[in-house]
């Protein structure tokens, strides 16, 4: 029943190492984002995928690389991971990319990366 | 200064009290105003929604809108336990594919 699902829900693991997080929905929705959300809770959009085509690209490190096999799966796979890594990443889904007030983002329930 | 502004809180207020919760934002071209809501460990969920000016009621909510001011609310009446969690205000441009979230306020209603 789950409509945004990701998995693991957590990661724990040490600096260098490279890591991936994957997340799946069945809305049928044509949009999946990844959002950080740090530890004072401000929630981000790092990437924005519309019909596996990728819309929004914000400034992101490089070791961060998203991608979607087909509009009903959106994976981030992280390179080299860093202490400012740690925090929650969400993955969400959408409708419709340009009406998000009626069309609204479908969160899942995050990934807490932790690197040490 | 970011665009979106939240005082994170904490607030804590008893059951049954009014409560009040605000962003200011900075860029004029935001015209859709959102209100989710994050309960721990779980992924923000959409409350409400309003366009442009204006206030908008769903039950005990209430979203009021001050486009002059750059000024939005959320009011909870007869707030319960089981409206605390995290509340962040998320606005965007009109076609503008993503949206510019607060840093949430923290809300505690105490039985």
């Amino acid at each position: 029943d789950t409509a945004v699902s990701q998995t693991p829900k957590y990661l724990v693991t040490q600096m260098g190492n490279d890591k991936s997080i994957k997340c799946e929905q069945n809305l049928g929705h044509d949009t999946m984002y990844w959002y950080k959300q740090d530890s004072k809770k401000f929630l981000k959009i790092m990437f924005s995928y519309n019909n596996k085509e990728l819309i929004i690209n914000e400034t992101v490190p490089n070791r961060f690389s998203p991608k979607s096999p087909d509009k009903a799966h959106l994976n981030l796979h992280i390179n080299s991971l860093e202490l400012g890594d740690s925090a929650v990443y969400f993955c969400a889904s959408s409708q419709n990319p340009a009406s998000l007030y009626n069309s609204p983002l479908h969160f899942g329930n995050g990934t807490r990366l932790t690197v040490t | 200064q970011k665009e979106v502004e939240q005082d994170p809180g904490p607030l804590s207020v008893p059951e049954g009290a009014i409560v009040s919760l605000n962003c200011t934002y900075s860029n004029s071209a935001f015209q859709y105003f959102m209100w989710y809501r994050q309960y721990s460990r779980k992924g923000p969920e959409l409350l409400m929604y309003t366009y442009s000016s204006g206030n908008k009621e769903d039950g005990r909510f209430t979203a009021q809108v001050d486009k002059s001011s750059k000024y939005i609310s959320l009011f909870i009446r007869d707030s319960q336990p089981s409206d605390s969690a995290t509340y962040l205000c998320a606005m965007s441009a009109r076609g503008a594919q993503k949206l510019v979230f607060g840093q949430g306020t923290r809300l505690t209603i105490n039985p």
